[in-house]
């Protein structure tokens, strides 16, 4: 059974453009969640989509955004990158949408930003 | 509101046992995880508990939780330099829009020193 696989895994970008990343889940998994990681800032929450809806966003400017595709599927884009955004985004994937039904979540490699 | 601490460091000899604490504060909190995080790479999940359990066995990996003091504890029995990594605890919290998020803790770096 594949993980939770995010492309692309490495890529550097410059002030100001704009970058996407993808994430596919685990083959049935219907949540799919965003975690920006830094080492100033550790591990946190940016976005948690199920069933193509978004229903929850940390706390981050709206130049954080994201979608699900019906496939399960989901993309992130950050928009007019600052140096603050060079991080590792990691995408985690989970089978139901509460914390309490059993819900084992499953991260990614996560995709490797870098901001310059 | 949500906040989870850990040590920063933990050195220990190959074979002996590990053990990295944490605690949470979130008492609603119905799931607590631990995740292991090697160098360049994402986090792989080791093992879960439910709030309603004391104690979870899988393996070398023992899982121990004290609910009233929101202290959680991972042991790692016959530690191998393969284990070191650094070990993230985090706790489930429910949101407004339904669905849950994970609260990381700072991540423990464990050292297995031969």
């Amino acid at each position: 059974k594949a993980g939770v696989t995010q492309t692309p895994r490495y890529l550097i970008k410059t002030r100001g453009q704009q970058v996407t990343l993808s994430c596919s889940p685990i083959s049935g998994h219907r949540s799919v969640s965003w975690y920006q990681q830094t080492p100033g800032q550790g591990l946190q929450f940016l976005f948690e989509y199920f069933s193509e809806t978004q229903r929850n966003k940390g706390n981050f400017p709206g130049r954080f955004s994201g979608r699900q595709f019906s496939n399960s599927r989901s993309e992130m884009n950050v928009s007019t990158l600052e140096l603050g955004d060079s991080a590792l985004y990691l995408c985690a994937s989970s089978l139901r949408d509460t914390a309490h039904s059993g819900n084992t979540i499953y991260f990614g490699e996560g995709s490797w930003l870098t901001v310059v | 509101g949500e906040d989870v601490e850990q040590s920063l460091f933990l050195s220990v000899r190959e074979g002996d046992s590990s053990v990295i604490n944490c605690t949470y504060t979130d008492s609603s909190s119905t799931y607590l995880y631990w995740y292991k995080q090697e160098p360049g790479a994402g986090l792989q999940l080791l093992t879960y508990i439910f709030s309603n359990m004391d104690m979870k066995q899988d393996q070398r990996l023992t899982v121990l939780l004290n609910k009233k003091d929101k202290h959680l504890s991972l042991r790692i029995a016959d530690t191998q330099t393969g284990d070191s990594a650094i070990y993230f605890c985090a706790e489930t919290s429910t949101l407004t829009g339904g669905g849950n998020k994970l609260t990381f803790g700072t991540g423990t770096q464990l050292k297995v020193e031969l």
